[in-house]
């Protein structure tokens, strides 16, 4: 079974551009998370999907940050302009239910923002 | 905010040697969490600890999850080279899926 995978695997823009990230969940898993982590701190949660609704999206930093999951399958996370302090590494975790359920995490992308 | 302190921050020992890595919280979880990340991976689940005063072992790992149930510890008995990488403790409330996350103890294994 194929775990949750991510793309780019690193992304390298300018301050101002448009990146996307794109997130691949475990095929049948309703959860979606996206997780970001800057730099020697800790993760941080951003969102929360189930199926293609959101149901958590107190983590998110701004609304230069807009995350969609048409259709409830991949996600992806747009960051638009980006800035300096969106460099970090973006996880997406997935996992079948929601509380107490293993998040099985994939491998991050790394954004850096010059 | 909600924060988790996850302490050591690094650690740089021996093989062979025992570590110990805790987290502290000043609110209450109903689940903790212990984590690893190898580089270049994303973070792998290695211990789940879902009641209060729980004591859980996974292999070499020992795990705790504390009475009060704002606080957890990880050991590692008998550390070996491929132990190295980043341990991250995270909580849960209830039936949020949401994990808050410590800041990470980077581990160093010296052969």
């Amino acid at each position: 079974e194929a775990g949750v995978t991510q793309f780019p695997s690193h992304s390298v823009i300018e301050k101002g551009q448009t990146v996307t990230l794109r997130c691949d969940p475990i095929s049948g898993h309703d959860n979606l998370y996206w997780y970001r982590r800057v730099m020697g701190k800790e993760i941080k949660f951003l969102l929360h999907f189930v199926k293609e609704s959101k149901q958590d999206e107190s983590g998110m930093p701004n609304n230069r940050f807009l995350a969609e999951r048409t259709g409830g399958t991949y996600s992806t996370l747009k960051v638009q302009p980006a800035e300096l302090e969106d460099s970090g590494v973006y996880f997406c975790a997935s996992s079948q239910r929601t509380g107490g359920e293993t998040q099985y995490f994939g491998p991050g992308t790394r954004l850096l923002v010059l | 905010g909600q924060q988790l302190n996850q302490s050591p921050q690094s650690m740089f020992i021996q093989e062979g040697e025992d570590v110990s890595m805790n987290c502290t919280s000043s609110s209450i979880f109903n689940t903790w969490l212990w984590y690893k990340q190898d580089p270049g991976e994303g973070p792998v689940l290695l211990i789940a600890l879902y009641k209060a005063g729980e004591l859980t072992s996974n292999g070499r790992l020992t795990a705790q999850f504390g009475i009060t149930r704002k606080d957890s510890f990880l050991n590692i008995s008998a550390s070996i080279p491929s132990d190295v990488g980043i341990y991250f403790c995270a909580g849960q409330r209830g039936n949020t899926g949401k994990l808050i996350f410590g800041q990470g103890t980077t581990l160093q294994v010296k052969p």
